[in-house]
């Protein structure tokens, strides 16, 4: 079964400083892996996917992840953290339609 | 519309008691999800439409969850004789077309309590 794991539950950062969210995926084919975030009491928003196209996929706010396959893993990075970054994030892979979700890891920006 | 719609926000409900929760999908999107999102975890699928056709319900917890989406449209999620357990953020999602590689789209939620 498709699964992924996140890495920290909690990562906290200064601002302007790198953001590295890890998430490791665990299949035996190529899979579909995608990013969202979600603010208090709001739904997920897609920050990005990964469909075999290209290994590096930039996506929204300056977010972008690299698709690594022999260390199965898709981690997220952003250069330059803002205020506006803390939220949680959650790493999820498509499984027959259904998404499947990491545990999450909730971003903390230091000002 | 543009985004998900789902309806109520929140809704509290004394146990024992039916509730039914809306969501009102991107125009246009064939594709359904419902997701349960327990307090401090990532949301854990419930069950999947494409058109009317609910295509796969395993995540359905008991015999108490029903999903229905009569008009491959809106879409009404029903828990019968609620429990405290059933106290999570529903979720629902849409998208364009089913298919692994396909973007789904999130409402809000509705944040459910059962006193």
């Amino acid at each position: 079964a498709q699964s992924v794991t996140q890495l920290g539950s909690h990562v906290s950062v200064s601002e302007g400083a790198l953001v590295l969210l890890r998430c490791n995926y665990s299949s035996s084919v190529p899979p579909y892996l995608f990013w969202y975030v979600q603010y208090p009491n709001q739904g997920l928003q897609l920050l990005l996917k990964y469909t075999s196209a290209a290994t590096l996929v930039k996506g929204i706010n300056g977010f972008e992840a690299e698709f690594k396959k022999s260390e199965t893993s898709f981690h997220l990075t952003k250069p330059s953290a803002h205020m506006s970054d803390a939220a949680e994030y959650f790493c999820a892979v498509n499984r027959g339609s259904r998404l499947t979700f990491g545990e999450g890891t909730q971003l903390t920006v230091n000002p | 519309g543009a985004g998900v719609s789902q309806s109520p926000r929140y809704k509290v409900a004394k146990r024992g008691q039916d509730v039914a929760l809306r969501c009102d999908p991107i125009s246009g999107h064939v594709s359904l999800f419902w997701y349960q999102q327990a307090l401090g975890q990532g949301p854990e699928f419930l069950t999947y439409f494409q058109n009317e056709a609910q295509l796969d319900k395993s995540g359905l917890p008991s015999d108490r969850f029903f999903a229905e989406r009569p008009e491959g449209s809106v879409s009404t999620l029903k828990i019968q004789r609620t429990q405290q357990e059933d106290s999570a953020v529903y979720l629902c999602a849409s998208s364009r077309q089913g298919g692994s590689n396909q973007p789904q789209h999130f409402g809000d939620g509705t944040r459910l309590s059962i006193l």
